[in-house]
């Protein structure tokens, strides 16, 4: 299977604490996105990074990408109640305009 | 935009019959993707479409499951016949290539189908 890794495949912080994800893939890649997921709804984008950045910020979030590594990782900075969802990483390959996804981090965040 | 419109939301079922999925993409948007997700298997690329023409179907897992679009603004997954292993939560995506070659999806709520 190509589909992506993550860790952990849960979390549970409290309100104001950072959360730390980490997704590993196996293709090259041309870019790798990050989407959330709230319990029973469709997952929705969140932030896109392209395979020559190394660091992307967006709000609380930052992701970073390392190419060499084949790994990701997603930060949400002070985290709040509200943040409770699952978080997939995604990534399309090149001349592959179709995403896979990796296998999800549940994030609790306690208040 | 309503965004990404799915029907029905939910699907409970008896094995052996036919069921029908239904999808209505985003106005403008050109590819159109098929989604099957559960505990075990996690997000499955099923199919997509670009422009309404399958263009990758590898994610289908039998000859029970076909996938159609029509027109631009709508998209139907049958699955006949339908068995309990299909039961999962099906959803439907649509997107504009945008920021160099880059496809941001927008999902649909999902349609959760349960195959008794």
């Amino acid at each position: 299977s190509q589909q992506g890794e993550e860790d952990p495949q849960a979390l549970s912080i409290q309100e104001g604490e950072n959360a730390t994800m980490n997704c590993s893939y196996k293709t090259s890649i041309n870019n790798l996105q990050w989407y959330r997921q709230n319990s029973g709804r469709g997952l929705v984008h969140l932030i896109l990074i392209r395979s020559n950045e190394r660091e992307k910020h967006s709000g609380r979030l930052r992701v970073t990408l390392d190419t060499s590594k084949k790994s990701s990782s997603l930060l949400i900075t002070a985290s709040r109640a509200a943040d409770t969802a699952s978080y997939f990483c995604a990534y399309g390959g090149t001349g592959r305009r179709a995403l896979t996804f990796g296998s999800g981090t549940r994030l609790q965040v306690q208040p | 935009d309503a965004g990404v419109i799915q029907s029905p939301r939910h699907e409970v079922t008896e094995m052996g019959q036919e069921v029908t999925l239904r999808c209505k993409p985003i106005s403008g948007h050109d590819y159109l993707f098929w989604y099957r997700q559960t505990m075990m298997r996690g997000l499955e690329l099923l199919i997509y479409f670009n422009n309404n023409v399958p263009i990758d179907d590898s994610g289908m897992p039998e000859d029970r499951f076909s996938a159609k679009m029509p027109n631009a603004s709508f998209s139907t997954l049958k699955i006949q016949p339908s068995e309990p292993r299909d039961s999962a939560v099906y959803f439907c995506a649509s997107s504009l290539v945008v920021r160099a070659g880059a496809n941001v999806l927008t999902f649909g709520a999902g349609s959760r189908l349960t195959v008794l």
